[in-house]
């Protein structure tokens, strides 16, 4: 069991460059999120999906797009890069239960906007 | 506006006693809350979650207390040693309908031999 795995580990982008981050999880989680680390910040929530198909807002989803077309799979997009993108991003996936979604998280991609 | 804070300074102690780390929320009312471990240049682990209704949690040597009416949690570890050494978060459920969980920034621990 891999768990969550994120690609890649690190980048370096220009301003105004895209790219895409990859999540994976082998747990058959429904939920999977998308968060930003940044110091003294905490975690912030980029986006989420409740299962497959399907997506929506978190709390600073400004200039960031994601897709969830496989149950096991999260990728979370970035159009046109900006110095302020400048983070940790971290992926993580929960069970569907009733109450409590203890989350599960990747390694985190290191992602430096120049 | 809605807050979960936690001690931003770091917390030093001596190998062998206890940690104890608190986690403040305002306006919420959150059904369950979380501690997650974080580790240098690595992705929060899941430590404890406690209900609203359950006033301590035990695993080990973590204590997790919960105290709805002060809105506080307090994260105890007993017997300290240095691989306890990490950063510490504490997670409230704000909105059960978005199924997400909200973090506080997190308390450096400092375990010293």
């Amino acid at each position: 069991n891999a768990g969550v795995t994120q690609t890649p580990k690190f980048r370096v982008l220009k301003t105004g460059q895209s790219m895409t981050l990859l999540c994976a999880q082998d747990m058959n989680h429904e939920y999977m999120y998308w968060y930003r680390q940044d110091p003294g910040m905490g975690l912030r929530l980029i986006h989420y999906s409740v299962g497959e198909g399907t997506t929506a807002k978190g709390e600073v989803p400004d200039g960031y797009n994601v897709s969830r077309l496989k149950k096991q799979n999260f990728l979370l997009g970035l159009e046109s890069a900006a110095p302020s993108q400048t983070s940790v991003y971290f992926c993580a996936s929960s069970y569907f239960g009733v109450t409590a979604h203890t989350q599960y998280f990747g390694p985190g991609t290191r992602l430096t906007v120049l | 506006s809605q807050k979960i804070e936690q001690n931003s300074e770091a917390l030093n102690i001596q190998e062998g006693k206890t940690a104890t780390l608190t986690c403040n929320y305002t306006n919420y009312s959150p059904a369950y809350l979380q501690w997650y471990r974080q580790d240098p240049g690595r992705g929060p682990v899941f430590l404890l979650l406690i209900r609203e209704n359950e006033k301590e949690k035990r695993k080990e040597r973590l204590k997790v207390t919960f105290d709805t009416t002060l809105k506080q949690s307090l994260f105890h570890i007993t017997a300290s040693q240095p691989a306890d050494s990490a950063t510490y978060l504490c997670a409230l459920d704000v909105d059960t309908g978005r199924r997400a969980l909200t973090f506080g920034s997190g308390t450096r621990l400092q375990v010293q031999p």
